[in-house]
């Protein structure tokens, strides 16, 4: 099976960098992916990596070391409406199953 | 340009009282999935189908059934509704490839009492 570990809440400062975390313990990989989640809403793709690396798109990066089991988001120059929740996700060895982490909820403060 | 449509978006059942909800996507993917949500919780997979036909179990299937009769569509019934099923249900549908992105639609929030 999978276990992945996130930090519950984490709050930052609008403009600022901030680095959420992501471990898993898994029988099998295929991938990882982060998901943003505003409240109220439903989650939607920000991130994948499947290889050793790190992965940028825009303000958003992620990062992965598959010998640690061990992932990170990166988000640059914080805005307010990046304040939501930020699911990790491993794809274990089954067919189109993931696993999700429980979130982390992201503050961001003026 | 819809990709997931969940309905109905709430629900207010009586314990015992049955339910289906249902899920479409116009985007022609393989695989589909059905989540619930708990209050300050990830998402935690209650069945999900590689294909049209065919549908498997995930991590909390009890009391739950589904069906993929048509590849657009999947259905998750509740025979028998239980307090403990209280949630936000999320459907999603994937590419059946090794970058299978998940899809997600705007969700369910049922209730029962």
């Amino acid at each position: 099976g999978q276990n992945i570990d996130q930090p519950t809440e984490m709050t930052a400062t609008e403009g600022a960098i901030v680095q959420i975390n992501c471990t898993y313990q898994t029988s099998g990989f295929n991938g990882l992916f982060w998901y943003q989640q505003h409240a109220g809403e439903a989650p939607t793709f920000l991130s994948y990596n499947v290889l050793d690396g790190l992965e940028e798109k825009g303000r958003f990066s992620s990062f992965l070391s598959r010998s640690k089991g061990y992932s990170y988001l990166l988000l640059k120059e914080l805005q307010m409406k990046d304040s939501a929740s930020y699911l990790c996700a491993v794809r274990g060895p089954n067919a189109g199953k993931s696993t999700f982490g429980d979130g982390t909820t992201l503050t961001v403060k003026p | 340009n819809a990709g997931v449509t969940q309905t109905p978006k709430f629900r207010v059942l009586k314990t015992g009282q049955s339910m289906t909800l249902l899920c479409a996507q116009d985007m022609n993917h393989e695989y589909m999935y059905w989540y619930r949500q708990d209050p300050g919780m990830g998402l935690r997979l209650i069945h999900y189908s590689v294909g049209e036909g065919t549908t498997a179990k995930g991590e909390v299937p009890d009391g739950y059934n589904v069906s993929r009769l048509k590849k657009q569509n999947f259905l998750l019934g509740l025979e028998s509704a239980a307090p403990s099923q209280t949630s936000v249900y999320f459907c999603a549908s994937s590419t059946s490839g090794s970058k299978n992105i998940q899809y997600f639609g705007a969700g369910t929030r049922l209730s029962v009492l």
